[in-house]
């Protein structure tokens, strides 16, 4: 069973289409992210929600909205794409932060504007 | 603020020879260190992780990493590398209590044959 899975896991769109990307876990986590990996490797955490509440938001623009209709699903929603959004999104999730915690994270959506 | 410094963008190593990957971290406190590996069109996965107690810490397909408070670092190695350990390796750091990880740059390793 894939502990963390996204879907899908190519998307090729064009420019100023809307996209979602879905994110389900079957770990009983209660914490999960979405993170952002660029052409040259480097991951940067986007959101995170702990049971359905935001509690990580980084510098991302407005036109990328998550939500979390329970604590085992993070969607990711992202308006009027453009050129720099091509990337791959990581979805990951975790149980709390005490130091036993593991992140673990999904394959990954391959994310492609045109 | 925490950051994570990996060096070498890229490293290469031959067949059965050690790997050693370079981390150093900043932070006003102690972090908890993390090593990750992605290979090929996947996701990231844990390879080991240091929280508190033993500095050397042994992870999954015979690496070990050892937490250096004096130095800041927390270097990756294996004895002898395999030709399966080609990929990108990252290192990450969380303070404790916080669910916020800051992922280094990463580094890919080559094995040559």
């Amino acid at each position: 069973d894939t502990a963390v899975s996204q879907t899908p896991k190519y998307l090729v769109t064009q420019m100023g289409n809307d996209k979602s990307i879905k994110c389900e876990q079957n770990l009983g986590h209660d914490t999960m992210y979405w993170y952002k990996q660029d052409s040259k490797k480097f991951l940067k955490i986007m959101f995170s929600y702990n049971n359905k509440e935001l509690i990580i938001n980084e510098t991302v623009p407005n036109r990328f909205s998550p939500k979390s209709p329970d604590k085992a699903h993070l969607n990711l929603h992202i308006n009027s794409l453009e050129l720099g959004d091509s990337a791959v999104y990581f979805c990951a999730s975790s149980q709390d932060v005490t130091e036993k915690e593991t992140q673990y994270f999904g394959p990954g959506t391959r994310l492609l504007v045109l | 603020a925490q950051s994570v410094t990996q060096l070498g963008s890229h490293v290469s190593v031959s067949e059965g020879a050690l790997v050693l990957l370079r981390c150093n971290y900043s932070s006003s406190v102690p972090p908890y260190l993390f090593w990750y590996v992605q290979y090929p069109n996947q996701g990231l996965q844990l390879l080991l992780k240091y929280t508190t107690g033993a500095t050397l810490v042994k992870g999954i397909n015979g690496f070990e990493a050892e937490f250096k408070k004096s130095e800041t670092s927390f270097h990756l190695t294996k004895p002898s590398a395999h030709m399966s350990d080609a990929a990108e390796y990252f290192c990450a750091v969380r303070l404790g209590g916080t669910y916020k990880y800051i992922f280094g740059t990463g580094t890919r390793l080559k094995v040559l044959a």
